[in-house]
Formats: C-alpha cells, structure tokens, sequence
C-alpha cells in the first residue's frame, strides 16, 4: 500500500500570504493519480486538482498542484479567508490511499 | 445535477453489521462506467478509503477492512450499499459515497453529505 504522508500537520498563514503544501508518497506514483481536495468543518471534501495539475472545475487559479514520482506540491498563491481549511492528497495509482492532511489555519 | 445521498442507522451496537445505502438521483449508475466508492472519517481524523464498485458489480476493497466488508449494487433502484461486519468503536465514522471525476480510477468529484455512524452499546 503506498502511504502519502503531508507535512507540515498545520500551516499558520495571513490571508494574502502563499501557502505551500507537501504530499510525499512511500513509492513513485503516476501524476495521472495524484488529487488534492479541501475540507471544511462539517462538509464533504472536494476535489480541487486532479492528475497532479489539472484544476478541477470552478477552481480559482490560486490554486495550482505540482510534482511527480514520490513528491507532490499543492500551493495556494495568495490565500483567501475561504481558504482556511484541511487539504489532502490521494493517489489512486496502487489501491487508493490519503494523505493524514494539511490543516491551513489563520496565524 | 449529480447527487449523493447516505442513508441507514447512526447507531450500531459492537460486533454487529453497519450497514449503509448511497441513492443516487440526477444520473444512473448503470448507464456509466465509473467506481463509485465509500470514503469515511473518524471524528477528527483524517480521511480513510474503504472500497469502490463499479457499476457492473466488480469490487475493490480496501486491504485493512477486506474481511470484513461487502460493497453492492442495485441497478434497478440506482443504489449501492455497504455492509461492514464485526463493528468495533474504531468504526465509528462519518461515511460519505462519492463517484469519481470520470471513468477509471479518477478521484472523486462529487461526494454525498456524509452519514455519521457511532458504534456503541
């Protein structure tokens, strides 16, 4: 099972500031099967990128996703007050696992 | 518009079956080939795959909970189910269905609301 393992556990940040998330995986996983979602308190998770990269629908361009083999980078420009959230990675390459998340939170 | 919803008993006792329905309206799952899956979250945790069907009936299941797990699907009724054996406090979770961007092992794009099942005496 490949493990996704993100860092840092919590990110304090200023709106307006560039927040820089890390997804590393346990072995190499295609870009095609990288995702990155976002949760807030009390909601399902969405999809904000897919195949490392790609946005996903109605996705601001604030947020990008890079990476490949075993290192992956979710990055938020500048952040918005909506942005305050959790993020996880998922691969879907080799079984389907998720990262234990990113908590953004207002510093 | 695509839409997801969980239903079934919040409340299991220990060593019992939980068991979960995702109905879904706005789409059929029959006349599309995607995995449609069951994610859940313990509370303040992270967030945890359990399995996926695809709308033929092939199953894939998470390795951790593979003994004890049954995923179905009712065509005729555009559901799929759950069905996780032996429950423990451990499964007490929030369960969400969800169906994935498109067909393949796509991530998911759209997720039902969420379904909190505490395991209990």
């Amino acid at each position: 099972e490949i493990v996704l393992t993100q860092s840092p556990g919590t990110l304090s940040l200023s709106p307006g500031e560039r927040a820089t998330l890390s997804c590393r995986a346990s072995q190499s996983v295609s870009t095609s099967y990288l995702a990155w979602y976002q949760q807030k308190p009390g909601q399902a998770p969405r999809l904000l990128i897919y195949g490392a990269s790609s946005r996903a629908t109605g996705i601001p361009d604030r947020f990008s996703g890079s990476g490949s083999g075993t290192d992956f980078t979710l990055t938020i420009s500048r952040l918005e007050p909506e942005d305050f959230a959790v993020y996880y990675c998922q691969q879907s390459g080799s079984s389907l696992t998720f990262g234990g998340g990113t908590k953004v939170e207002i510093k | 518009q695509l839409q997801l919803q969980e239903s079934g008993p919040g409340l299991v006792k220990p060593s019992e079956t939980l068991s979960l329905t995702c109905t879904v309206s706005g789409g059929s799952i029959s006349r599309s080939s995607y995995y449609w899956g069951w994610i859940r979250q313990p509370p303040g945790k992270g967030l945890e795959w359990i399995g996926s069907i695809y709308y033929s009936g092939s199953t894939y299941y998470s390795p951790s909970l593979k003994s004890r797990l049954t995923i179905s699907v009712d065509t005729s009724k555009n559901q799929f189910s759950l069905k996780l054996s032996s429950v423990t406090a451990a499964d007490t979770a929030m369960y969400y269905c969800a169906r994935p961007l498109s067909s393949g092992w796509t991530p998911f794009d759209y997720w039902g609301q969420g379904t909190l099942v505490t395991v209990s005496s």
